[in-house]
């Protein structure tokens, strides 16, 4: 199985900031990348895939990059509804793998 | 508009086997280039790939779970379903059915059902 790391676990941040937050895979997935988000209760969100290709409707501020085995997922300017969790997952081979998750709060 | 509806029990017993239905409205199952995904996620845990299903019935299941897992289609009612059988605490999750959709470029996982919750106890 294809082992994807995120950094930071927990992420503490404010309203306006900018924030990066990081997926490395166990080996290299090209650019077969996805990031969702989740919030409490609801069924994950996909946000960008192809590693930095936005999904339709979401929004600009949010954007994903990398290639290989290490991406990353920005988000330019945080806004409140912009607080839950953050996903990254493989689907460059079998099984599709999801990384452990990264929370991200509100200081 | 796709939409994605779990249905199934919430509660199962331990060693017995839980089945879960996935009916899909505004696009047919059938209609080739996407495949039909289950994904569960314990909880306050992350997400696990269960496996998924191609619209002709070709099957990848997640190794990890493969000699317990059963997914299966009924185009006639635009549904898929999954079967887990030998079901232990371990097995409690919040089940989503998920479109992997073809967008003539890539598979993206962007439809998903609203989850639902199997608890395995006695």
């Amino acid at each position: 199985d294809i082992q994807l790391t995120q950094s930071p676990s927990f992420l503490s941040a404010s309203v306006g900031d900018r924030v990066t937050v990081t997926c490395r895979a166990g080996q290299v997935i090209s650019n077969y990348l996805a990031w969702f988000q989740q919030k409490p209760g609801k069924a994950p969100k996909l946000l960008i895939y192809a590693a930095s290709t936005l999904q339709s409707g979401v929004p600009s501020r949010f954007s994903g990059s990398g290639s290989g085995t290490e991406f990353t997922l920005t988000i330019s300017s945080l806004q409140p509804e912009d607080f839950a969790t953050y996903y990254c997952q493989q689907v460059n081979d079998y099984p599709r793998t999801f990384g452990q998750g990264t929370k991200l709060e509100i200081k | 508009q796709v939409q994605l509806q779990e249905s199934g029990p919430g509660l199962v017993k331990p060693s017995q086997t839980l089945s879960l239905t996935c009916t899909v409205s505004g696009g047919s199952i059938s209609s080739g280039d996407h495949y039909w995904n289950w994904i569960r996620q314990s909880p306050g845990k992350g997400l696990e790939w269960i496996g998924h299903i191609y619209y002709d019935g070709t099957t990848w299941y997640n190794p990890s779970l493969k000699s317990r897992v059963t997914i299966s289609l009924d185009t006639s009612k635009n549904q898929f379903s999954l079967r887990l059988t030998s079901v232990t605490a371990a097995d409690t999750a919040v089940y989503f059915c998920v479109r992997e959709g073809w967008n003539g470029d890539y598979y993206l996982f962007d439809y998903w059902g609203q989850g639902s919750l199997v608890t395995v106890s006695s």
